[in-house]
């Protein structure tokens, strides 16, 4: 159980374009997603966390206009990365904490490898 | 605040022989204390939580740790190490009132064959 996907697992782009990434959990329902940017070699780091039905809260130094976030649903959250530059090329991990579910505990995803061309 | 500071950022033990990734953790009650695994270019898999249920937690794959209060420590140990342990580990706690977690720096665990 608990298990979180994203899909793409990997995406490669054109410098200019955007690209969305889905984060879903498959067997429960989650009223809170998380996403992560991990560096090369480095920890993750929050960006924003999003709550099913409204805004994203975004972590500071964080552009909620390049990264757009929607929570749709309980079971959907996609994160779109607008007018992908190089320096946007990362790792990028969902997780999400499920309804009823340890507030403390969050399962995450597999990532997906963005490089921006 | 909580926080955990992972103290070593590379660890090499040769298969076979003992594991021990060091976590201290900062905090002004007792915490939930998580540890990862990530292996190279994967998500992250939940080891082993600690709750407070008991100071010593088993996990996966044979992993444990050791929640002590008086060190504010919560190091991770294996008794023999396996050449797919090699991934790198990270120490979690939960933050901003449980709404968040923070990780450590992480340590990568190397095993020589």
């Amino acid at each position: 159980g608990a298990v979180v996907s994203q899909h793409p697992s990997r995406v490669i782009c054109k410098s200019g374009t955007s690209v969305k990434i889905e984060c879903r959990s498959l067997d429960f329902q989650a009223t809170t997603m998380f996403w992560y940017r991990q560096f090369p070699k480095k920890s993750l780091m929050l960006m924003a966390t999003s709550n099913e039905g409204s805004k994203a809260t975004y972590e500071q130094g964080v552009e909620k206009d390049k990264f757009l976030i929607n929570h749709a649903s309980l079971t959907l959250s996609t994160l779109t990365v607008t007018s992908a530059h190089p320096e946007d090329s990362s790792f990028y991990i969902c997780s999400a904490r499920a309804a009823g579910g340890p507030a403390d505990t969050q399962y995450f995803g597999p990532g997906t490898r963005l490089t921006v061309l | 605040a909580q926080s955990v500071t992972q103290l070593d950022s590379h660890v090499s033990v040769s298969e076979g022989t003992p594991v021990l990734l060091r976590c201290n953790y900062s905090s002004s009650y007792s915490p939930s204390l998580f540890w990862y695994v990530q292996h190279p270019n994967k998500g992250l898999q939940l080891l082993l939580k600690y709750t407070s249920a008991a100071t010593l937690v088993k996990g996966i794959n044979g992993f444990e740790a050791e929640f002590k209060k008086s060190e504010t420590s919560f190091h991770l140990t294996k008794p023999s190490a396996h050449m797919s342990d090699a991934a790198e580990y990270f120490c979690v706690v939960p933050s901003g009132g449980y709404q968040k977690v923070t990780f450590g720096t992480g340590t990568k665990l190397q095993v020589i064959p």
